[in-house]
């Protein structure tokens, strides 16, 4: 398998503007997870999915910040407006159901720059 | 709630020292536990991880065991290399409600010198 895929690797824009942020998680996983890592706030979990549907978004700073699974093959995080402290990397991670082996299998992340 | 707690870093090491990275966790039930490695530059990867108390999970030379009586799984390595410069990041997993959910420490920045 070729991993969790993000795109685009590397965002800049300026401020006021939408980004959207793209992920493509491993075959087979039913966990999906949005995480924001900063050197100021550490690794900061946003929102997990379960077999698509929204689990828990309480890490989800602001209404400007919005994720959706479509389908089990692609999830999308979406800032609009955006803002200079959006300015991080976003890491998609995925993870299979079975309670035995909860582990996490990360992307490369998007580094986010808002200016 | 869970939570992991880590030694604060950065620590520094000379080549083929010893390593210790402290963690320990508090949890309501009976967690997996994880190690994970972050390199510049690069999302975190899965280093070793314990899923019951006594477990020890080991790799690449790095080793940590699940100790339940004293709610910790301590990090170690015999004789770290310059390679193994990275952040560590501690971890629990567990089922709440029918879901996972996953707690992370804030990361242990680890610099080893030549």
């Amino acid at each position: 398998d070729a991993g969790v895929i993000q795109s685009p690797r590397h965002e800049v824009t300026e401020m006021g503007q939408e980004v959207t942020l793209r992920c493509k998680p491993i075959s087979g996983h039913d966990y999906l997870f949005w995480y924001r890592q900063t050197m100021m706030r550490g690794l900061e979990l946003l929102i997990y999915f379960n077999n698509n549907v929204p689990i828990d978004d309480s890490g989800m700073p602001e209404d400007r910040f919005s994720a959706k699974m479509p389908n089990a093959s692609f999830s999308t995080l979406k800032i609009q407006p955006s803002e200079p402290r959006d300015s991080a990397v976003y890491f998609c991670a995925s993870s299979p159901g079975d309670s035995s082996s909860y582990e996490q299998y990360f992307g490369p992340g998007t580094r986010l720059t808002v200016t | 709630g869970n939570s992991v707690t880590q030694m604060e870093g950065p620590v520094t090491l000379s080549e083929e020292a010893f390593l210790t990275i402290n963690c320990t966790y508090t949890a309501t039930g009976y967690p997996s536990l994880f190690w994970y490695v972050q390199y510049p530059g690069e999302g975190l990867q899965l280093l070793l991880k314990a899923t019951k108390a006594d477990d020890k999970g080991s790799n690449k030379g790095f080793e940590a065991t699940y100790r339940k009586e004293t709610t910790s799984f301590h990090l170690e390595k015999g004789s770290v290399q310059v390679s193994d410069s990275a952040v560590y990041f501690c971890a629990l997993s567990e089922n709440s409600g029918g879901y996972q959910k996953v707690t992370f420490g804030t990361g242990t920045k680890l610099q080893v010198i030549p």
